[in-house]
């Protein structure tokens, strides 16, 4: 089975800190992605990396940054963590050829920034 | 951008009936995908339907897909306790792009 790992299940920060998400898949996807769950909002796509070191922009990118240094793992960056980046964060990956591969996620970290 | 819509935003039935969600889209699709997330939980794939496919099955799951009307729905036939949760449609128009609803709440009474 597919694994896909989000290092903390919950995390609380402070306004201004700077956050690390980790993300950590054991199937060798070369896709990852990084996406924000809010209520009535659905999911939002925040950046996706399809190759080691190669990364796009997604719907929400602005206040994040990410990382792909390895391929089974990547990183999502708040540089400076604000209140209304409070949410439930959501990795996931799939292989490239990505048309018909459903995307398997990891258990998510919720966020609180205070 | 948010591509799906779901219908209706919460259900709530007793145990053995049929559960029925939709899902509408705006664009052509490639691919129409039905994921469900159980409270505090990530996502799990349920079933992919192409957009050349009306109708396929998996075990208690019922998914339709009409392209003309850009919309899909997602039958859960005698509906059991444990299937509470939420139900997302996510449409594929590219190959990195996966577009999530925000999803129907699904509540079935023991």
């Amino acid at each position: 089975d597919v694994k896909v790992t989000q290092s903390s299940r919950y995390l609380v920060k402070r306004t201004g800190e700077k956050v690390f998400l980790e993300c950590v898949q054991d199937m060798d996807h070369e896709n990852m992605f990084w996406y924000r769950q809010d209520p009535g909002l659905g999911l939002r796509l925040i950046y996706f990396s399809y190759d080691v070191k190669m990364k796009e922009k997604g719907d929400i990118p602005e206040g994040y940054s990410v990382s792909r240094e390895k391929k089974e793992r990547f990183s999502l960056i708040l540089e400076s963590a604000s209140t209304n980046q409070t949410s439930m964060y959501l990795c996931a990956s799939n292989y490239v050829d990505s048309l018909y591969q459903p995307q398997h996620f990891g258990d998510g970290t919720r966020l609180s920034i205070l | 951008s948010q591509q799906g819509e779901e219908d209706p935003q919460a259900l709530s039935i007793q145990e053995g009936e049929n559960a029925t969600m939709n899902c509408s889209y705006k664009t052509s699709i490639n691919n129409l995908q039905w994921y469900r997330q159980n409270s505090g939980r990530g996502l799990v794939h349920l079933i992919l339907i192409r957009s050349n496919e009306r109708e396929k099955h998996s075990g208690r799951l019922r998914v339709t897909l009409d392209t003309s009307k850009k919309s899909s729905s997602l039958l859960i036939t005698a509906s059991r306790a444990a299937d509470t949760a939420s139900y997302f449609c996510a449409t594929v128009t590219g190959a990195n792009n996966l577009f999530f609803g925000t999803g129907t709440r699904l509540t079935v009474i023991p």
